[in-house]
């Protein structure tokens, strides 16, 4: 099967500090990755979709400054958290695909806390 | 803009019982629809998919799930569950083309049975 993992699993921080999250996909190529946030007792939300090479498309409402993403190979993206703020505290979700028309494989999470 | 309503967020069963997991959507454009499954510290897996054909969609551990356009529904159902189906289950949505892929989840199931 297809495998995404992420690290760290759960990460506390200082408020200010910035976060990097990786996801990889473990024994397969995935062009697109994508960014998922979930608030406790919500739905996933989808943060941003990225493209290995290209430039991360955020959805609306997610700050592109604040939730920088990177996909420079196609087994790697990351998401860095700058800045980060108690509200930052969340449970994040990455999904790796081969193409952005196939099915999409999700990591086991990272729980970020921010005191 | 599309959204998906979960209507249970919990569902006690016992086991070899029938079970149905509710999912109603809404969006303005056609759809495509998935139920993805969750088990305990792992990430999502799909389960089954709707994209075009048949409107009844079956996975292979004997769930199955129909389309109906009409009452917007997509609700997942098992004649007879597994103690090892306890997982929270998630209904999504996406749209086609360039959308295809950017997922739009429901606030998930959990579904717990019982010996």
């Amino acid at each position: 099967g297809a495998v995404v993992s992420q690290h760290p699993s759960w990460v506390i921080c200082k408020s200010g500090t910035s976060v990097k999250i990786e996801c990889r996909s473990l024994d397969f190529q995935a062009t697109t990755m994508f960014w998922y946030r979930q608030f406790p007792k919500q739905s996933l939300m989808l943060m941003a979709t990225s493209n290995e090479g290209s430039k991360a498309t955020y959805e609306q409402g997610v700050e592109k400054d604040k939730f920088l993403i990177n996909h420079a190979s196609l087994t790697l993206s990351t998401l860095t958290v700058t800045s980060a703020h108690p509200e930052d505290s969340s449970f994040y979700i990455c999904s790796a695909a081969r193409t952005s028309q196939e099915t999409q494989y999700f990591g086991p999470g990272t729980r970020l806390l921010v005191l | 803009a599309q959204s998906v309503t979960q209507l249970d967020s919990q569902v006690p069963v016992f086991e070899e019982a029938p079970v149905e997991l509710r999912c109603n959507y809404s969006s303005s454009v056609s759809v495509y629809l998935f139920w993805y499954v969750q088990y305990p510290n792992q990430g999502l897996q799909l389960l089954l998919k709707y994209l075009s054909g048949s409107t009844l969609v079956e996975s292979i551990n004997g769930f199955e799930a129909e389309f109906n356009k009409s009452q917007t529904s997509f609700h997942l159902r098992k004649p007879s569950v597994h103690i090892s189906d306890t997982a929270e289950y998630f209904c999504a949505v996406s749209g086609g083309g360039t959308s295809y892929g950017k997922l739009t989840f429901g606030q998930g199931t959990i579904l717990t049975v019982h010996p």
